[in-house]
């Protein structure tokens, strides 16, 4: 079945710098890619969706300057927490999908711990 | 806004016993429900996508049904197992292109032999 593998799973930063999270779709094309964000307690919220070759659509709130997202290829998309602080500890979450009336596959998480 | 609410946020059960929990969720405009099953440090699984009113599907001990009119689906397990302990979610795509999923904040199974 369809496999994206997301790397890496738990990172620790320092404050003021910047992390990169890879999701790769193993074994087909991921025409789309969506970027989701969980807090504790609550439910994945959608960060952006990103569409291969093209520029991603952010959410309301959510900074295109602080989460580069760049989605160059059928197969990698990368999301670039900048400048991180504390706030932005969360657990990160992309989901890929071939184009529509496929199925969504989800990478297997980021859990970022900024100190 | 699209609100996906599910109840309870946890469960405890013991071995062998059957459960079930609910996701509910606005009735109109709705196009599609998707169930997924999410393992600590996995991906999460896609169980079912529901489309029509009164949809039932199964898989395994694993089944749910679709009430469209009145906003709601339920999941069942029958005979919960231990290795059905995990975080059950549910989602409602954005409109019906099928792109954006709204979640709910997903029910948290543990089977206790």
């Amino acid at each position: 079945g369809a496999v994206v593998s997301q790397h890496p799973s738990r990172v620790i930063c320092k404050s003021g710098t910047s992390v990169k999270i890879e999701c790769r779709s193993l074994d087909f094309q991921a025409t789309t890619m969506f970027w989701y964000r969980q807090f504790p307690k609550q439910s994945l919220m959608l960060m952006a969706t990103s569409n291969e070759g093209s520029k991603a659509t952010y959410e309301q709130g959510v900074e295109k300057d602080k989460f580069l997202i760049n989605h160059a290829s059928l197969t990698l998309s990368t999301l670039t927490v900048t400048s991180a602080h504390p706030e932005d500890s969360s657990f990160y979450i992309c989901s890929a999908r071939q184009g529509q009336g496929y199925g969504y596959t989800f990478g297997s998480g980021t859990r970022l711990t900024v100190v | 806004i699209l609100n996906v609410e599910q109840s309870p946020q946890s469960l405890h059960v013991q071995e062998g016993d059957s459960t079930n929990f609910t996701c509910s969720f606005p009735s109109s405009n709705f196009y599609a429900l998707h169930w997924y099953r999410w393992e600590t440090a996995k991906s999460p699984e896609a169980l079912f996508v529901m489309t029509l009113n009164g949809d039932e599907k199964k898989k395994g001990r694993i089944s749910a049904t679709l009430n469209t009119k009145e906003g709601y689906s339920y999941l069942y397990i029958k005979g919960s197992q231990p290795e059905d302990s995990a975080t059950y979610l549910c989602a409602l795509p954005l409109g019906n292109q099928g792109g954006k999923l709204i979640f709910g904040q997903g029910t948290e199974l543990s089977v206790k032999p």
